[in-house]
């Protein structure tokens, strides 16, 4: 079965870009799709199919995809940035996520 | 607004079996494919069943198939799971989730952009 890796933490400083990847083989051959949790609420989709973003999801929000990894790149991030992030891809009729990174804003 | 709203989980003892429903409400329940997707006590999220509108494509995660069974009444604006044999391993809150629309004969994925709370099922002697 298809696997996608997530780092399971990653840090930045406030302001700063920050970058969570997920890898898997030859994952630009598939649609990644990029989840937001937040302690105690249900999962938000920040990014569909790559590099879209729903009405009402920040433009700081981007994602890419090429060979064997896909990026969400936050920019200027913000406290309220922190939070638990998934990607999700779709593959022989079954749907994976990733295993979710923390994200912390120091 | 567009919601979902889960019911029917619980406490129950390995082996046993329970039933989580699911109620759409504010959008064509019909012309959706929808998910179960569970997540252990600080664990990530693990995807479960997925059915398409028609409930005519049905899908299981290796962990649960054979044992749970996903289905739709679409009169009733509803999907349910029947969980049987289950196990401490299937300790989770289960969210149904939306997925893909279908528009005439092709599909549009937006990603599973519509949550419900969550219910919590506990397994345990």
């Amino acid at each position: 079965s298809y696997e996608v890796t997530q780092p399971l933490s990653v840090s930045v400083a406030l302001g700063q870009t920050a970058r969570i990847t997920c890898g898997g083989n030859n994952i630009v051959s598939k649609n990644v799709h990029w989840y937001q949790q937040k302690p105690g609420q249900t999962p938000v989709v920040l990014i569909y199919r790559d590099s879209n973003r729903p009405s009402g999801i920040p433009e700081r929000f981007s994602g890419s995809n090429s060979g064997n990894t896909a990026i969400l790149t936050i920019s200027r991030a913000q406290a309220g940035d922190e939070a638990d992030y998934y990607c999700q891809v779709w593959d022989s009729n079954t749907w994976v996520f990733g295993g979710g990174t923390k994200l912390t804003v120091l | 607004e567009e919601q979902l709203v889960e019911s029917g989980g619980g406490l129950v003892q390995p082996g046993g079996s329970l039933r989580l429903s699911c109620v759409a409400s504010g959008f064509t329940f019909n012309i959706y494919s929808m998910n179960w997707v569970r997540q252990a006590p600080g664990k990530g999220l693990e995807w479960v069943s997925y059915i398409t509108g028609s409930s005519d494509t049905i899908s299981y995660a290796d962990p649960v198939k054979g044992r749970f069974t996903i289905s739709r009444d679409n009169a009733k604006n509803s999907m349910y799971l029947q969980m049987n044999s289950l196990r401490d391993e299937d300790t989770a809150v289960y969210y149904c989730a939306r997925d893909e629309v279908a528009v005439g004969d092709k599909y549009y994925y937006y990603g599973m952009d519509v949550w419900g709370q969550g219910t919590t099922v506990t397994v345990s002697s």
